[in-house]
């Protein structure tokens, strides 16, 4: 069965102090890897989707990398409006769901 | 370009009774998938319709349903409500035949008493 875990489960920096959130998966056969972004009580907005080891994207502070086990979403020089949970999920070949981690509430502190 | 839409916003119902929330996809996209998302957890794949059809279940029980019409909007039912569904309900769209990214809508908040 897919897995995601994400970890750390919360991170507070100063604004401007950059930083790197980890998101691990186990799937059979990864058809993409999602990054969401999510504010409280609102639904997932989407950020970038990645599909093979080695490929990288960017916006604006962020950037998400992936490797075979794991996908990093960097964030540099943040600014407090980047506060919110950040959720990552897998998407198998063959298999139309989404599985999510737990997400990642990230604060920055002015 | 409007985004997928969900109504109602908030949903206040009591044990056993029945629900329904309604989802209007981004324009363009022909898919349909909804997730239950519990307070502090990531979003769970309840199912996913295309073309009128439901073509993937997640691991819910037949309490939940679900419709999509021919203008691709869709309906999540939920019948005999358990304090426990009480949740953030998302709607997410997406090409069948496109890069398969799905966009979220806003969510249903359901409360139950």
């Amino acid at each position: 069965e897919d897995q995601v875990t994400q970890s750390p489960e919360a991170l507070r920096l100063q604004e401007g102090e950059s930083s790197s959130l980890n998101c691990s998966y186990t799937v059979s056969g990864l058809r993409g890897l999602f990054w969401y972004r999510q504010d409280p009580g609102k639904g997932p907005e989407f950020l970038f989707t990645l599909y093979s080891a080695g490929e990288e994207k960017e916006k604006e502070r962020l950037k998400a990398t992936l490797t075979k086990k794991e996908s990093f979403l960097h964030i540099t020089a943040p600014k407090p409006e980047d506060s919110a949970t950040y959720l990552c999920a897998v998407q198998a070949w063959g298999n139309e769901k989404l599985t999510f981690g737990t997400g990642t509430r990230l604060t920055i502190i002015p | 370009d409007a985004g997928v839409t969900q109504s109602p916003t908030h949903l206040i119902k009591t044990r056993g009774q029945q629900v329904t929330l309604r989802c209007s996809p981004k324009s363009g996209h022909d898919t349909v998938s909804w997730y239950q998302q519990a307070l502090g957890q990531g979003p769970q794949f309840i199912f996913q319709y295309y073309e009128e059809e439901e073509r993937q279940r997640g691991n819910f029980p037949d309490r939940f349903s679900g419709h999509q019409f021919p203008n691709y909007s869709s309906e999540l039912n939920v019948n005999a409500l358990l304090l426990g569904d009480s949740a953030l309900y998302l709607c997410a769209s997406s090409v069948s035949s496109g890069t398969d990214t799905q966009y979220f809508g806003p969510g249903t908040r359901l409360t139950v008493l």
